[in-house]
């Protein structure tokens, strides 16, 4: 089967860094992605990782350890803004094969 | 830019009603998806579509069907909807490279009374 975990609320200060973390199993491997939801809004692209090692992007950043199943968005200089539900999704195989996602997690940023 | 877009932001239905629910994306992708998304349940694939008149079934299925007779357009069917249909429904699509993500539309909420 597929599933994927990642922790379902998370708190953090203004300013401050905080990581979410996801772990899957899913029957094979062809990419990790996350994504951002904000509340009553669609998802909206993030990250991309498909090989080992930390992916940068400005504040944000995504890691993945393939052989660990694991996977982390880090966001830094956390702003009111951030808050929104972060969803960590998987590709098991080839292009067209639809994403398994996580339940999502809802990260409230707090002056 | 990528556009997906979805026929309604919000609606209101009768129990069994029939509804569509019509998705339209200007990317030229060859793969379309229909999830619904409830609290604590996530994002769940209803149905998906690789190509042209393609459909396969996603994780629930049950009290849907589609429809996709040309490539940018998938429209998702209830055909007599109930009310444990009300929900969230979101629209995406994406290309055929491993590394494409999904793009999803805004969404329609949908209200079964």
């Amino acid at each position: 089967g597929q599933n994927i975990d990642q922790p379902t609320e998370m708190t953090a200060t203004e300013g401050a860094i905080v990581q979410i973390n996801c772990t899957y199993q899913t029957s094979g491997f062809n990419g990790l992605f996350w994504y951002q939801q904000h509340a009553g809004e669609a998802p909206t692209f993030l990250s991309y990782n498909v090989l080992d090692g930390l992916e940068e992007k400005g504040r944000f950043s995504s890691f993945l350890s393939r052989s660990k199943g694991y996977s982390y968005l880090l966001l830094k200089e956390l702003q009111m803004k951030d808050s929104a539900s972060y969803l960590c999704a998987v590709r098991s195989h080839s292009g067209n094969t639809p994403l398994v996602f996580g339940k999502g997690t809802r990260l409230s940023v707090i002056a | 830019d990528v556009k997906v877009t979805q026929s309604s932001r919000y609606l209101v239905k009768r129990t069994g009603e029939k509804v569509f629910l019509e998705c339209v994306q200007d990317m030229d992708h060859e793969n379309m998806f229909w999830y619904r998304q409830d609290p604590g349940l996530g994002l769940r694939l209803i149905y998906f579509s690789y190509d042209v008149k393609m459909k396969e079934k996603g994780d629930i299925p049950e009290g849907y069907s589609v429809s996709r007779e040309k490539k940018e357009r998938f429209s998702l069917i209830l055909e007599s909807a109930s009310t444990n249909q009300t929900s969230m429904y979101l629209c995406a699509s994406s290309g055929d490279r491993g590394q494409e993500t999904q793009y999803f539309g805004p969404g329609t909420r949908l209200l079964v009374l």
